[in-house]
């Protein structure tokens, strides 16, 4: 296991079409975070799952947004109805309380 | 959503310099992280401090949690080319559980030769 993983590396979409990025965290962290970062921010807290629970959702997350983690493995996150404030780097973290979070190398997301 | 301050903004050195930044928060943190971010990529942890006062090493970098627990510094001694990139802080509220990350608003390292 080398590390988070997430997919696409990139998107491209046109305004009004639903897109969904997946994210396979470190296989023995039980905890996994979805975070935005637009340009020239830090990155902003989505929501958090333990295992296959999602605990903790940011107002940021708004109804167009899904997440899931069903298997407490993978995870999932929609956006439908993709806007043009939509467009960010959307990363994956995960951990396993121990030290610190593993961040994906993102999926960048760019809405035309 | 709320971001930490997070100075300089950014900076210009010349290699070898030695490099200092910090991070403010009104709230107060248990844990402090501090990630480097290269273009395109995520953040790579760089340090964590887990308690009010510690100061820790990690190669030429070294960070320290403020007794306040409302902020952090970051010095990176005898900076080389690859310390370029975009360096932010982090905050978690509660120690040994799963809250989520506070990040600041970063600082951005570019070296010249």
């Amino acid at each position: 296991d080398t590390g988070v993983s997430q997919d696409p590396r990139h998107k491209i979409t046109k305004r009004g079409q639903n897109v969904t990025f997946r994210c396979d965290p470190i296989s023995e962290h039980n905890r996994l975070y979805w975070y935005r970062q637009t340009l020239g921010q830090g990155p902003e807290f989505l929501t958090y799952f333990q295992n296959e629970a999602q605990l903790e959702k940011s107002r940021l997350l708004s109804d167009r947004f899904s997440a899931e983690r069903p298997k407490g493995s993978f995870s999932t996150l929609e956006i439908q109805r993709t806007e043009q404030g939509d467009s960010a780097m959307y990363l994956c973290a995960s951990t396993d309380d121990s030290y610190g979070y593993t961040f994906g190398s993102g999926t960048r997301l760019t809405v035309v | 959503g709320q971001q930490l301050n997070q100075s300089p903004q950014s900076m210009f050195i010349q290699e070898g310099e030695d490099v200092s930044m910090n991070c403010t928060s009104s709230s107060i943190f248990n844990t402090w992280l501090w990630y480097k971010q290269d273009p395109g990529e995520g953040p790579v942890l760089l340090i964590a401090l887990y308690k009010a006062g510690e100061l820790t090493s990690n190669g030429r970098l070294t960070a320290q949690f403020g007794i306040t627990r409302k902020d952090s510094f970051l010095n990176i001694s005898a900076s080389i080319p690859s310390d370029v990139g975009i360096y932010f802080c982090a905050g978690r509220g509660n120690t040994g559980t799963a809250s989520k990350l506070t990040f600041g608003t970063g600082t951005r390292l570019q070296v010249t030769l």
